[in-house]
């Protein structure tokens, strides 16, 4: 089975420290996603990552930063922590092959609390 | 990638099969259509997808109607712990693996 993993279940920081989340995969996919999810709004993509130290931005990219210096390992970055990054960060990898979008496979979330 | 309409939320006796219907008018001959659920406090999880014909897994039936405006997620046999939000979600590979979630239908099943 595919897992993913998130470096924290909880996490608390106080405005203006510097954050960062860590998610591992151990199925070799090539893709991955980190999203946040706040009630009401859903998910939302943040950053992806198609491939080693390559990134694109996703629909909110500000305030963060990521990086993907190994295939398994995607790392988010809040520079400078504030109130309203407080939310449930998801991290998702998948496949990236052939004309069909693969299904991707989220880890078990960090719930991220910035006071 | 196009827009999907579910109900809010739905209950379900224990046992018995749950249909969760989605609608999506505006789908493409190119994307697909996935389902996905979310148990409170877990990440996402993949249930199944398809295009045109109706598909079937260990977990649920996919019934696409034939002008794929629509389709329907069958758990055949529901338990507690199939419990969650169900989102239904339009994609293609043009839109380069990026997922869009809607709000989802909340499914109750009930002993």
């Amino acid at each position: 089975d595919v897992k993913v993993t998130q470096s924290s279940r909880y996490l608390v920081k106080r405005t203006g420290e510097k954050v960062f989340l860590e998610c591992v995969q151990d199925m070799d996919h090539e893709n991955m996603f980190w999203y946040r999810q706040d009630p009401g709004l859903g998910l939302r993509l943040i950053y992806f990552s198609y491939d080693v130290k390559m990134k694109e931005k996703g629909d909110i990219p500000e305030g963060y930063s990521v990086s993907r210096e190994k295939k398994e390992r995607f790392s988010l970055i809040l520079e400078s922590a504030s109130t309203n990054q407080t939310s449930m960060y998801l991290c998702a990898s998948s496949l990236s092959l052939g004309r069909v979008p693969y299904e991707q496979y989220f880890g078990p979330g960090t719930r991220l609390t910035v006071t | 990638d196009a827009k999907t309409t579910q109900p809010t939320s739905m209950d379900c006796a224990e046992g018995r099969a749950a249909n969760l219907p989605c609608n999506h008018s505006t789908i493409s001959g190119n994307e697909y259509v996935y389902w996905y659920r979310q148990i409170h406090s877990q990440g996402p999880q993949y249930i199944i997808h398809g295009l045109k014909n109706n598909e079937t897994n260990e977990m649920a039936s996919l019934i696409i109607t034939e002008d794929r405006k629509s389709s329907t997620l069958i758990l055949p046999h529901a338990t507690l712990r199939d419990t969650a939000v169900y989102y239904c979600i339009v994609h293609s590979k043009a839109a380069g693996n990026k997922l869009t979630f809607g709000g989802g239908t909340r499914v109750l099943v009930k002993p």
